[in-house]
């Protein structure tokens, strides 16, 4: 198994660029997640899905859009870079969203 | 609202000391609690979990964690540090919010260690 993958593993782009980061994961989880890794912010929640077509906002969910069209992928957009989304995004899933998680391995994102 | 405070930003020990990592949560009701070990430039993986069972939790790696309700805490203890746990720590929890259990991060704790 290969758990839970994210492309790109690197990304840089322009302010106003759009672009749509990829996770995808192996293990038929229900709930799956993405997350913002600033430092010493520890890990925000920008939004959630709790079952396949289903989506939520978490802490900080502005500037960002996501789609569960398929139960093992889970993607967000950014439809319009700035550079206050320069960060670490990490998708996680978990069998249901009281229980523990699995992470990627993240997607390192500059916006210049 | 639920909410996660880890106390410390930075926990410096020699190796072979113990480690102390603290947390402390608030939750309207019995949370699923969490700690989780991040390495350099890797995603998170799950170190113990506190789901409502025996309340001293042992994980991987040697680490255990004890839940105490009147204390509302959940720190996480190591007898013996070795180098390879230098490392971000992050304390969680998942209470019930609108109907969903959301997940909650603490800010982390980077945990050096001496030889």
């Amino acid at each position: 198994n290969a758990g839970v993958t994210q492309t790109p593993k690197f990304q840089v782009l322009k302010t106003g660029q759009s672009m749509t980061l990829q996770c995808a994961q192996d293990m038929n989880h229900n709930s799956m997640y993405w997350y913002r890794q600033d430092p010493g912010m520890g890990l925000r929640l920008i939004y959630y899905s709790a079952s396949e077509g289903t989506t939520d906002k978490g802490e900080v969910p502005d500037g960002y859009n996501v789609s569960r069209l398929k139960k093992q992928n889970f993607l967000l957009g950014l439809e319009s870079a700035a550079p206050s989304q320069t960060s670490v995004y990490f998708c996680a899933s978990s069998t249901e969203t009281a229980y523990e998680q699995y992470f990627g391995p993240g997607t390192r994102l500059t916006v210049t | 609202a639920q909410s996660v405070t880890q106390l410390g930003s930075h926990v410096s020990v020699s190796e072979g000391a113990l480690v102390l990592l603290r947390c402390n949560y608030s939750s309207s009701v019995p949370p699923y609690l969490f700690w989780y070990v991040q390495y350099p430039n890797q995603g998170l993986q799950l170190l113990l979990k506190y789901t409502s069972a025996a309340t001293l939790v042992k994980g991987i790696n040697g680490f255990e964690a004890e839940f105490k309700k009147s204390e509302t805490s959940f720190h996480l203890t190591k007898p013996s540090a070795h180098m390879s746990d230098a490392a971000e720590y992050f304390c969680a929890v998942s209470g019930l919010s609108g109907g969903s259990y959301i997940p909650t991060f603490g800010r982390g704790t980077s945990l050096i260690v001496h030889p």
